[in-house]
């Protein structure tokens, strides 16, 4: 059951411009959403995180928005940089047990020079 | 401070051989999360351990897979009689806090199983 979909696996976008990777989840006990960002031989790296309380979190160049009637979260990244070249998985949780976070699948986002 | 270390990074097994892959985690942390990426897919949850404890397994395959934390030493995840599935990368994650949201990864250990 794939609670958490990352419908585009992969994305590309210019320098300095936006990035948007988006996230749809089904399950309504998830009250914690977070991004992680992965590069090739490393593991995931929390990047950005918002709560169910909250519509909207900002944090530097990332900022994840979250709309909860919509089961669906967004991450935009902007100005986009090469640096930014990763794969982005979406993850939720829910209170009662947040150790089973749920992943989506990835978004393999490509910013060009 | 070293971060999530684990170890092999590749391990490549024939089938019906066993797996063992190691995770220690960050200095400090006492929870360990195992998860498992499939191509083409994202991290599903195994298994969720404290020291000398199992916590949450219900990600686990009923067979063949086991884990543990020893109050000693690293977090083992051990899956026996190998087969062409179990190919896979596997991550290890810690936190300090029990059921924290935001885990630590290791670079993971990719099992090839011919």
């Amino acid at each position: 059951d794939q609670q958490v979909k990352q419908n585009s696996p992969s994305l590309s976008v210019q320098e300095g411009r936006i990035s948007i990777l988006n996230c749809d989840y089904t399950n309504s006990m998830f009250d914690y959403f977070l991004w992680y960002k992965k590069y090739p031989a490393e593991g995931p790296t929390f990047l950005i995180s918002i709560s169910s309380i909250k519509d909207k979190n900002e944090d530097g160049r990332f900022t994840v928005f979250l709309n909860k009637s919509a089961k669906h979260l967004s991450l935009h990244i902007v100005p986009s940089q090469p640096g930014d070249s990763a794969v982005y998985f979406c993850a939720a949780s829910a209170r009662e047990n947040n150790n089973d976070m749920r992943f989506g699948a990835g978004t393999r986002l490509t910013v060009k020079p | 401070n070293a971060g999530v270390m684990q170890n092999p990074r590749h391990l490549v097994r024939r089938r019906g051989q066993e797996a063992r892959l190691r995770c220690s985690p960050m200095k400090g942390h006492s929870h360990v999360y195992w998860y498992r990426q499939l191509p083409e897919e994202g991290l599903k949850f195994m298994v969720y351990l404290q020291k000398e404890n199992i916590i949450d397994e219900s990600g686990m395959p009923k067979e063949r897979f086991s884990a543990e934390f020893p109050k000693e030493g690293p977090s083992i995840l051990r899956i026996q009689q190998v087969v062409r599935g179990d190919s896979a990368a596997y991550f290890c994650a810690s936190s300090l806090l029990s059921g924290a949201n935001v885990l630590t990864f290791g670079a993971g250990s990719r099992l090839t199983v011919l």
